[in-house]
């Protein structure tokens, strides 16, 4: 069956570590993958998209990679700060389709 | 400016009846999108509108769930008999498909349902 499998326990790190959460797919082939963020209570928050064919994105202080061949993406944030604790959600999108598959996301706590 | 929004913010409803919930795209956003999301879970799709038709409604559970988007903008989601293993928040979302195969989805805040 298709499986998209995220960190389920809680991700606790130091202020200023960098932190990485993983995402691991399987019986899929998607097109792209895309990062949100979820705080408590709302909605999913677009970060970051790559795409089949990109091994890696970055964007400040976030950078993503995508290996095909392990099926598996990998979440960085670098510098991390108290701010940054949320949920992080994965999500697949398979080509010529247009919804999300998400994970169940993982949920990073940073403390000072 | 405006993001999605929804409403209501909240619904607490008695087994057996009938809901419906709203959302608000980003205006001139042409493609439509209604999760669900159960405590601990990642949102799970429902259907996908593009325009006013719905291109994908393969994600609804069953026939007492039918959403509408009659004028390609809002976009009701209808409930029928509600069962408790309904509760949940159901999340809108919509993109703009202009072309390209980028589909950043925006969402709204999203209504938490209770059925009691």
């Amino acid at each position: 069956s298709q499986k998209i499998e995220q960190n389920s326990e809680a991700l606790n790190i130091q202020e200023g570590k960098t932190a990485t959460l993983t995402c691991n797919y399987t019986n899929y082939s998607p097109a792209y993958l895309q990062w949100y963020r979820q705080d408590p209570g709302r909605g999913p928050v677009f970060l970051l998209l790559i795409r089949e064919n990109e091994k890696e994105k970055r964007k400040e202080r976030l950078k993503v990679t995508f290996d095909t061949t392990l099926k598996q993406s990998l979440f960085h944030i670098t510098a991390s700060q108290p701010a940054d604790s949320a949920t992080y959600l994965c999500a697949l999108v398979r080509g010529g389709y247009n919804k999300l598959i998400f994970g169940a996301g993982t949920r990073l706590a940073v403390h000072p | 400016g405006a993001g999605v929004s929804q409403t209501p913010s909240n619904k607490v409803t008695e087994k057996g009846k009938y809901v419906e919930l709203r959302c608000d795209p980003i205006s001139g956003h042409t493609a439509l999108y209604w999760y669900r999301q159960s405590l601990g879970q990642g949102p799970e799709f429902l259907i996908y509108f593009q325009g006013t038709g719905a291109a994908d409604d393969s994600g609804l559970p069953n026939d007492r769930f039918f959403a509408v988007r009659p004028e390609g903008s809002v976009s009701t989601l209808k409930i029928q008999r509600t069962e408790r293993g309904d509760s949940a928040v159901y999340l809108c979302a919509s993109s703009s498909i202009a072309g390209t195969d980028y589909n950043e989805q925006f969402f709204g805040p999203g209504t938490r349902l209770t059925v009691l």
